[in-house]
C-alpha cells in the first residue's frame, strides 16, 4: 500500500462546479499535510496547508483533514478552466514530503 | 531572480555517462531536497538534507548520490546514467516540517 494515495482521475467539471479532490494516508504520526497545484511542465506550488482536524479555507479553496480517519480532501468551488491542473497530495510524517500520485483535473468552459 | 534555480534546464545523455544536476537557493534555508517524476506517480524523494553535514537517502535513492556544497547548493549526481533514470526533476527547500516547500523549475533529464 502506497503512503499516500489518491484517485489518479482524470477528473473533469464543469465550469462553475465544485472539483472534490480526495486524499489518504498511511502513516498516523503525521502532523503536517498539504495540497499543491501543478500545471503541466511546470514545478509544484503551495495551494493549501492543513495541521488540524476540522475545514480550512482560503478563498475558493476549502481543505477538510480527518485524522481519525487519515483523510484529506480538497475542494474546489466554482471551478474555473484555469484550475485545469494536477493536484498533488503532500504529507509530512517528520522531516520529509510525501506525495500521493496526484488526480489530474480539468474544468470545461 | 528565482528563489530556487536549477541547472540545467532540459540534458540528453547517453547510457553509461556521469551527469549532475545542479540547484541553488536564496531563500536561507537549511533543508534541501531532491525529487523525480515520471507520468502517473507523483514526486518521489531521491535525498534530502537538513543542513550540510546531513545527508538522507530516500525512497528511491539508488543509482544516485548527492553533495551539499553549501547551505544554498545541494547537487544531485547519476555516477552511470541508465535509460528508466529519464524523468523530470525538482529540487525543493524549505524551512521546517510545518512549512511550504518551494520548488525549482526541474530538469528535464533524457538518457538514451
Amino acid at each position: 500500500q502506497k503512503e499516500v494515495e489518491q484517485n489518479s482521475g482524470p477528473l473533469s467539471v464543469p465550469e462553475g462546479a465544485i472539483a472534490s479532490l480526495n486524499c489518504t494516508y498511511s502513516d498516523r504520526v503525521s502532523q503536517s499535510f498539504f495540497w499543491y497545484r501543478q500545471y503541466s511542465g511546470k514545478s509544484p506550488e503551495l495551494i493549501m496547508s492543513i495541521y488540524s482536524n476540522g475545514d480550512k479555507e482560503d478563498g475558493r479553496f476549502t481543505a477538510q483533514l480527518n485524522k481519525a480517519s487519515q483523510y484529506v480532501s480538497l475542494l474546489i468551488r466554482d471551478s474555473q478552466p484555469s484550475d485545469s491542473a494536477t493536484y498533488l497530495c503532500a504529507v509530512n510524517p517528520g522531516g520529509k514530503l510525501i506525495f500521493g500520485q496526484g488526480t489530474e483535473l480539468s474544468v470545461k468552459p | 531572480d528565482a528563489d530556487v534555480t536549477q541547472t540545467p534546464r532540459n540534458r540528453i545523455t547517453k547510457t553509461g555517462k556521469r551527469i549532475m544536476l545542479e540547484c541553488s537557493q536564496t531563500k536561507g534555508h537549511d533543508r534541501m531536497y531532491w525529487y523525480r517524476q515520471d507520468p502517473g506517480l507523483g514526486l518521489r524523494l531521491i535525498y534530502y538534507s537538513f543542513d550540510v553535514k546531513d545527508i538522507n537517502k530516500g525512497e528511491i535513492s539508488d543509482g544516485y548520490s548527492v553533495s551539499r556544497q553549501a547551505q544554498a547548493k545541494f547537487s544531485l549526481s547519476l555516477e552511470s546514467a541508465i535509460p528508466n533514470q529519464t524523468a523530470l526533476y525538482f529540487c525543493a527547500t524549505t524551512a521546517g516540517d510545518a512549512d511550504t516547500q518551494y520548488f525549482g523549475p526541474g530538469t528535464r533529464l533524457t538518457v538514451l
